[in-house]
C-alpha cells in the first residue's frame, strides 16, 4: 500500500532555532516528492519539488533532501521565525494522477 | 491572476441538505483536483479533471457526491443528503500539465463544511 509517514507529529521550537522534519514513503513507482506548508485554515502552499535525480533543493530558509534509495526525505528549516508555525506536509507522486499525502508535522515556533 | 479561488469559504448546513462548492482554477490550467481534508490529517484525493473530462474518482466519492467541470474552466462539487461525516475542508487544486511547471499543483484556500 502506498503510504507517506511523517515525524515528528508535532514540534515546538524557539524562534531562531533550526529544525528538521522527516518523511518516509513506500510509494512505488516514484516520480517526485513535494513539501507543502499549510497554515491553519488555509490551503497548502508548495515549498519544494524533487524528482528522483535530485538530492537537495532549497527555497530560502527551507532545504529539502531526498534519498530515493532509502525512500526518505527531510525538510530543514533554518533560523526559524514565528511565521514558520504551520503544518508541513510531505507529498509523493507515483507519476500517475494522484498524490499520496502524509498527515503532516505541526510546527510551532515560540518567541 | 489571483490563484485558485473557492466559494463559499465556509458553509454550515443541516444534515440531509444539499451543498455545492465552486472552484475557479488558475486561468488556463487544464487539470483540476478535488481533495478532502479533516483535522490533523493530510488531504485525501477525491477526483480530478483533465479539461472537462473527469478521469478518475476515488472510492471516497460516494454516490452522494458529484463533481462537474462543464466547460473545462470552473468546477463544482455537490454533496447531496449531507451527513455529519461529510464535515471537512474541501480543497480544490489546479495545474498546467504539459509544461515545465506541470508538476506544481496550486491549492485554493479550501471550503469548510460543517454538517449539524
Amino acid at each position: 500500500k502506498n503510504q507517506v509517514e511523517q515525524s515528528p507529529q508535532s514540534l515546538i521550537i524557539l524562534e531562531g532555532k533550526n529544525c528538521t522534519l522527516q518523511c518516509n514513503y513506500t510509494v512505488s513507482p516514484f516520480s517526485n516528492l513535494r513539501w507543502y506548508k499549510q497554515d491553519t485554515g488555509r490551503g497548502p502552499v508548495s515549498l519544494t519539488i524533487m524528482t528522483f535525480s535530485e538530492n537537495t533543493k532549497s527555497n530560502g530558509r527551507y532545504t529539502a533532501t531526498l534519498d530515493a534509495d532509502t525512500k526518505q526525505s527531510s525538510l530543514h528549516i533554518t533560523a526559524s521565525q514565528l511565521s514558520d508555525s504551520a503544518s508541513y506536509i510531505c507529498v509523493v507522486s507515483d507519476g500517475g494522477n494522484k498524490l499520496v499525502f502524509g498527515a503532516g508535522t505541526i510546527l510551532r515556533v515560540k518567541s | 491572476d489571483t490563484g485558485v479561488s473557492q466559494n463559499p469559504r465556509h458553509k454550515i448546513t443541516k444534515r440531509g441538505q444539499n451543498v455545492t462548492f465552486r472552484c475557479d482554477p488558475i486561468s488556463e490550467h487544464n487539470r483540476l483536483y478535488w481533495y478532502r481534508q479533516t483535522l490533523g490529517q493530510g488531504p485525501e484525493f477525491l477526483t480530478y479533471f483533465q479539461n472537462e473530462a473527469q478521469l478518475e474518482k476515488s472510492r471516497l466519492l460516494s454516490d452522494r457526491f458529484s463533481a462537474e467541470r462543464p466547460k473545462g474552466s470552473f468546477s463544482t462539487l455537490e454533496i447531496q443528503r449531507t451527513e455529519q461525516g461529510d464535515s471537512a475542508m474541501y480543497l480544490c487544486a489546479s495545474s498546467l500539465v504539459g509544461t515545465g511547471d506541470g508538476n506544481t499543483i496550486y491549492f485554493g484556500e479550501g471550503s469548510w463544511l460543517t454538517v449539524v
